[in-house]
C-alpha cells in the first residue's frame, strides 16, 4: 500500500539547519508531484512547498522562501526539505504528502530552541 | 494568495445530527482543486473530499461536498461518534501557493 515515512527531525538551535527526508513506497513516486506541510503545536495546517513530478517546478510559501529548499530523488523514491536559518516559529510537526492529498506521512517533529 | 476562511470555528452537535461546515475563499477557486480533510489528535490529516464534491476512497457517503466559486460546504448527514474532529478545507491548484483554511472543530454537544 501507499506509504510515506518522514525522518530527520529533532531539536535544533535557532539559526541552525536540518534536512528532512520522506521515503515513499507502494506507488510510482516519479509520477506524482509532492508537497511539504507543517502544523505548529495547537495550530492549523500550513502548506510550505511543492515540487513537480520531474522536479522542474518548485514553489514555496512566503514564510519559508529563501530559507527552505525542496528537492527529490526519483531514483530513490525520496523527497527532501533542507531547512536553514531556523527560527523558534518553525517548531512544528512536518508532513510530506502527495499533491493530491490522498496520502500523507505520519509527521516528524522539528523543535527549534536554545 | 487565496485566503480560505472557515466557519464556524467550533460546531457543537450530537451524534445523529447533521453538520454543515463552510469554507469561503477570498477569490474564486477552481472547483477541481478544493479539498476537505479530517484530522484527529496525534494523526495526520485524512482526505475526505477532493474536486469540491468527489469522495476519497473509503469515505462513507454521509460525507458530501458542494459549492463553487468562493463558497464551499462540507456536509455530514448524520454524525457518528467517530466523526468528531478538526476539519480543514484546502485549495491546491491549478498552481501554488496552496492554502488551508484555519479549521473548524466539530465537538460533541
Amino acid at each position: 500500500q501507499v506509504q510515506l515515512v518522514e525522518s530527520g527531525g529533532g531539536l535544533v538551535k535557532p539559526g541552525g539547519s536540518l534536512r528532512l527526508s520522506c521515503t515513499a513506497s507502494g506507488f510510482t513516486f516519479s509520477d506524482h508531484p509532492m508537497s511539504w506541510m507543517r502544523q505548529a503545536p495547537g495550530k492549523g495546517l500550513e502548506w510550505l512547498s511543492h515540487i513537480s513530478s520531474s522536479g522542474s517546478t518548485i514553489s514555496y510559501a512566503d514564510s519559508v522562501k529563501g530559507r527552505f529548499t525542496i528537492s527529490r530523488d526519483n531514483a530513490e523514491s525520496s523527497l527532501y526539505l533542507q531547512m536553514n536559518s531556523l527560527r523558534a516559529e518553525d517548531t512544528a510537526v512536518y508532513y510530506c504528502a502527495r499533491r493530491e492529498g490522498d496520502s500523507w506521512g505520519q509527521g516528524i517533529l522539528v523543535t527549534v530552541s536554545s | 494568495e487565496i485566503v480560505l476562511t472557515q466557519s464556524p470555528g467550533t460546531l457543537s452537535l450530537s451524534p445523529g445530527e447533521r453538520a454543515t461546515l463552510s469554507c469561503r475563499a477570498s477569490q474564486s477557486v477552481n472547483s477541481n482543486y478544493l479539498a476537505w480533510y479530517q484530522q484527529k489528535p496525534g494523526q495526520a490529516p485524512r482526505l475526505l473530499i477532493y474536486g469540491a464534491y468527489r469522495r476519497a476512497t473509503g469515505i462513507p457517503d454521509r460525507f458530501s461536498g458542494s459549492g463553487s466559486g468562493t463558497d464551499f460546504t462540507l456536509t455530514i448527514s448524520r454524525l457518528e461518534p467517530e466523526d468528531f474532529a478538526m476539519f480543514y478545507c484546502q485549495q491546491y491548484g491549478p498552481s501554488p501557493p496552496y492554502t488551508f483554511g484555519q479549521g473548524t472543530k466539530l465537538e460533541i454537544k
